[in-house]
């Protein structure tokens, strides 16, 4: 399984909101490392969507915010599009394994 | 603006060795900015990590792979590669290859990826 841990699914309809978790521990985002959110559309590569936690690349809407507290982040999507539907993906670094580590990935469907 | 492109067989035979290039364009990959990396998906599944390189050659890899990967750098083709020894089907997946800003530690531009399947 993933060192980082998202719920398998999630959704909500067109206009509500929706958050997805990342659940890590003090290895990785418990000891201060930045978590990063991924969006992978069907059949495309991910695109990076939230880094450091909290900041946007340019071009991303702000209808997605990221947050974290303790050895947990978040991802949070308000007015939900049809266009958002995909799968989204947390990562962060970790110390005992001396590299980057991704979550299992978030199924997003818009009802 | 800058691309990476993977390049490398669609096809690899069991107990062989994947290899596997990416092409950067639009930029110089000898930058002491930025790390390149190596992220694969295997069909239906998630992300994982691989390995990363510096321009000056130094590699960081994911230890369930260290033993078999060996992530290597071009400069002067502006192009960095991979290579996955002894693979197993358990390799099949679509690789990626990305940027890595330095103390970002976030993969901020993709290649659009490669299928690699490893059968005989």
């Amino acid at each position: 399984q993933s060192v980082l841990t998202q719920p398998p699914s999630v959704s909500g309809a067109p206009g509500q909101k929706v958050t997805i978790s990342c659940t890590g521990s003090s290895s990785n985002i418990g000891a201060g490392y930045h978590v990063h959110w991924y969006q992978q559309l069907p059949g495309t590569a991910p695109k990076l969507l939230i880094y450091g936690n909290s900041n946007r690349p340019s071009g991303v809407p702000d209808r997605f915010s990221g947050s974290k507290s303790g050895t947990s982040a978040s991802l949070a999507i308000t007015g939900l599009q049809a266009e958002d539907e995909a799968d989204y993906y947390c990562q962060s670094y970790d110390i005992s394994l001396r590299g980057s580590v991704f979550g299992g990935g978030t199924k997003l469907t818009v009802l | 603006q800058l691309q990476l492109q993977e390049s490398g067989p669609g096809l690899v035979k069991p107990s062989e060795t994947l290899s596997l290039t990416c092409t950067v364009s639009g930029g110089s990959i000898y930058s002491s900015s930025y790390y390149w990396g190596w992220i694969r998906q295997p069909p239906g599944k998630g992300l994982e990590w691989i390995g990363s390189i510096y321009y000056s050659g130094s590699t960081y890899y994911n230890p369930s792979l260290k033993s078999r990967v060996t992530i290597s750098i071009d400069t002067s083709k502006n192009q960095f590669s991979l290579k996955l020894s002894s693979v197993t089907a358990a390799d099949t997946a679509v690789y990626y290859c990305a940027r890595v800003p330095v103390g970002m530690d976030a993969f901020d531009i993709w290649g659009q990826g490669t299928m690699v399947t490893v059968s005989s």
